[in-house]
């Protein structure tokens, strides 16, 4: 597609249940990046993609969190037993093509909040 | 490890104002650095780079430089626009494209 799309655009869940968060990166991309934005921490890096590997998960936050990669394109991540502190927006961005860091996009997020 | 210092806001200022928000690094190596902007209601999108040290990247009337010697990357404008208004994001990479982020600076400037 012509951005990256994220699904859905927001999310209320209770305390306790399972969340998937879905990214459709530019197609032909093929770094897919997941990061996680909270009110007053900025953004923090999640999980990085390289085709359907993911060669650095340090940045998540707990075992609860868990990242999925096929085809090289779409991703999900999913939040597992959600507590209240996971909500934020997530974030996620890919990377490809020739145009260096001007082809680095992000997508307009997901919104999680957990009640 | 990697991390990025900017003021925290929110930063208020008249139309036509001039702007700088300050922005402080800590890395090893050589970073890449930006300036991401988050409009209300979008995504974030790349305002303006710079990969090596006295580099001065601009765009939309914005810039910055690139000091190596004193870790910064200020972010400036000479004549701020209401339609400026926005969250602005410091950051850098040493790597392979992961993003350090700094905490977001807001912007509002009013009439």
């Amino acid at each position: 597609g012509a951005g990256v799309s994220q699904s859905p655009s927001n999310k209320v869940t209770e305390k306790g249940k399972d969340v998937e968060l879905r990214c459709d990166p530019i197609s032909g991309h093929t770094a897919l990046y997941w990061y996680r934005q909270s009110l007053g921490q900025g953004l923090e890096f999640l999980i990085y993609f390289q085709g359907n590997s993911a060669p650095d998960k340090s940045g998540l936050p707990s075992d609860r969190f868990s990242a999925e990669r096929t085809g090289g394109s779409v991703s999900t991540l999913t939040i597992q037993r959600t507590q209240q502190e996971d909500s934020a927006v997530y974030l996620c961005a890919s990377l490809g093509g020739d145009r260096g860091w001007d082809g680095y996009t992000f997508g307009s997020g997901t919104r999680l909040t957990v009640v | 490890g990697n991390s990025v210092t900017q003021m925290e806001g929110p930063v208020t200022l008249s139309e036509e104002a001039f702007l700088t928000i300050n922005c402080t690094y800590t890395a090893t190596g050589y970073p890449s650095l930006f300036w991401y902007v988050q409009y209300p209601g979008e995504g974030l999108q790349l305002l303006l780079k710079a990969t090596k040290a006295d580099d001065k990247g601009s765009n939309k009337g914005f810039e910055a430089t690139y000091r190596k010697e004193t870790t910064s990357f200020h972010l400036e404008k000479g004549s701020v626009q209401v339609s400026d208004s926005a969250v602005y994001f410091c950051a850098l990479s040493t790597g392979y494209s992961t993003l350090t982020f700094g905490k977001g600076t807001m912007l509002l400037v009013s009439p």
